[in-house]
């Protein structure tokens, strides 16, 4: 159980355009779910928190208008990269936490993103 | 806020030898604890967990932690390292309140020579 998919699981776009990532949970529901990103050779960093129904908090130094959260349901998270630039080529994981009160985090597979 | 040290960035051992790789964390109340093994390019995968009970925690692929409050540590173990284990491993730290995601240590590549 506590599976956690993320779709695509890699993705290349252009410069300029903008990309939609997909974290779901398959077999519970989530009621926060977390995007961190993760840069070669380096560990993951927190980029925002979603519950459910409300906007996101995001990490001290995240442009919350170039990375879109949505947490519309208890499934489904996405992450969006609008107007993707070359710096924003990284590895994003996504993590979620169950309504069952627990405080395990089920992690994403990951998306590899590359704008060129 | 709670925070994690992972002293060693990279670690060379030989297949057959054992390992101990160091975690030592920060954190006012007792935390929970995780190790996470990352391959390149893949995901996280969890080795094992520590939330309460019994301090030293048995995982998968043969590998233990011991959770030393003294020491506020939580030092992954394997008596004899395999060639497939090289890979990142993870330390990470949460908390038993809200919605506060795991803290992760910056990580120990470990290799496995023959």
């Amino acid at each position: 159980g506590a599976v956690v998919s993320q779709h695509p699981s890699w993705v290349i776009c252009k410069s300029g355009t903008s990309v939609k990532i997909e974290c779901r949970s398959l077999d519970f529901q989530a009621t926060t779910m977390f995007w961190y990103r993760q840069f070669p050779k380096q560990s993951l960093m927190l980029m925002a928190t979603s519950n459910e129904g409300s906007k996101a908090t995001y990490e001290q130094g995240v442009e919350k208008d170039k990375f879109l959260i949505n947490h519309a349901s208890l499934t489904l998270s996405t992450l969006t990269v609008t107007s993707a630039h070359p710096e924003d080529s990284s590895f994003y994981i996504c993590s979620a936490r169950g309504a069952s009160g627990g405080y395990e985090q089920y992690f994403g597979p990951g998306t590899r993103l590359t704008v060129t | 806020a709670q925070s994690v040290t992972q002293p060693d960035i990279h670690i060379t051992v030989s297949e057959g030898a054992s390992l101990e790789l160091r975690c030592n964390y920060s954190y006012g109340a007792t935390p929970y604890l995780f190790w996470y093994v990352q391959s390149p390019g893949q995901g996280l995968q969890l080795l094992l967990k520590y939330f309460s009970g019994d301090t030293l925690v048995q995982g998968i692929k043969g590998f233990e932690a011991e959770f030393k409050r003294s020491q506020s540590s939580f030092n992954l173990r394997k008596p004899s390292v395999h060639w497939s284990d090289a890979a990142e491993y993870f330390c990470a730290v949460g908390v038993r309140s809200g919605n506060t995601p795991l803290v992760f240590g910056k990580g120990t590549r470990l290799s496995v020579i023959a």
